[in-house]
């Protein structure tokens, strides 16, 4: 199976602040990676999908980049509904394989 | 509006088996496969198996092969996800999604049915 690895596991940021998270792939997906927000209680929203594409209503201060093993997940100005866990996600080889997350704390 | 809900938590004991519901609507049921993942506590998510509800056809991971049978009723447009020999360690949040095409994410979830496995 493809292994999935992010980073940082948790950040603290204001907001405001621009925050980026990566997400690494064990090999080669392609464009195959996607990129979810997760809320306690809540089910996982899919905000960006194929690296770069983002899910409709999904503000435009979500960004994502990357291709082959490395993947970023950028968002511009984090707002106060944005405190959340971010988890990645590989569909290119099944099984389908997800990151540990990334736990965004208000600083 | 694409809904997709999921039935009640369960208790079982090891050994059981569990069946969880994932009732859709507000879309074409036989269009997009629906795929089930888990969260065991502090663990990641965990893909199990995916069905394609036009025709019936299913894929499971093989970590569970043996355990888990997906089904559909397309009359009433839900899947179905059993997993049997149920252990400690199946404890978790089980969600159903929707997939976005074949591999671009799943772009509507459940809500997640937590099932507790303890003697």
């Amino acid at each position: 199976d493809i292994q999935m690895t992010q980073s940082p596991s948790s950040l603290s940021a204001s907001v405001g602040d621009r925050v980026t998270f990566t997400c690494r792939a064990s090999q080669r997906i392609s464009t195959y990676l996607n990129w979810y927000q997760h809320k306690p209680g809540k089910a996982p929203k899919l905000l960006i999908y194929s690296t770069s594409t983002l899910q409709s209503g999904v503000p435009s201060t979500f960004s994502g980049s990357g291709s082959g093993t490395e993947f970023t997940l950028t968002i511009s100005s984090l707002q106060p509904e944005d405190f959340a866990t971010y988890f990645c996600q590989q569909t290119y080889i099944t099984p389908d394989t997800f990151g540990g997350g990334t736990k965004v704390e208000i600083k | 509006q694409v809904q997709v809900v999921q039935s009640g938590a369960e208790v079982k004991k090891p050994g059981a088996s569990v069946k969880v519901s994932c009732k859709t609507s507000g879309y074409t049921f036989t269009s997009y496969y629906i795929h089930w993942v888990r969260q065991a506590p502090g663990q990641r998510l965990e893909w199990m198996g995916i069905i394609n509800p036009s025709g019936g056809n299913t894929t499971v991971a093989q970590k569970f092969q043996g355990r888990v049978t997906l089904t559909r009723d397309t009359s009433t447009k839900t899947v179905y996800m059993e997993l049997s020999s149920l252990r400690s360690e199946d404890t978790g949040t089980y969600y159903c999604a929707r997939g976005l095409g074949y591999s671009n994410g799943y772009d509507n979830w459940g809500q997640g049915t937590l099932v507790a496995v303890s003697s």
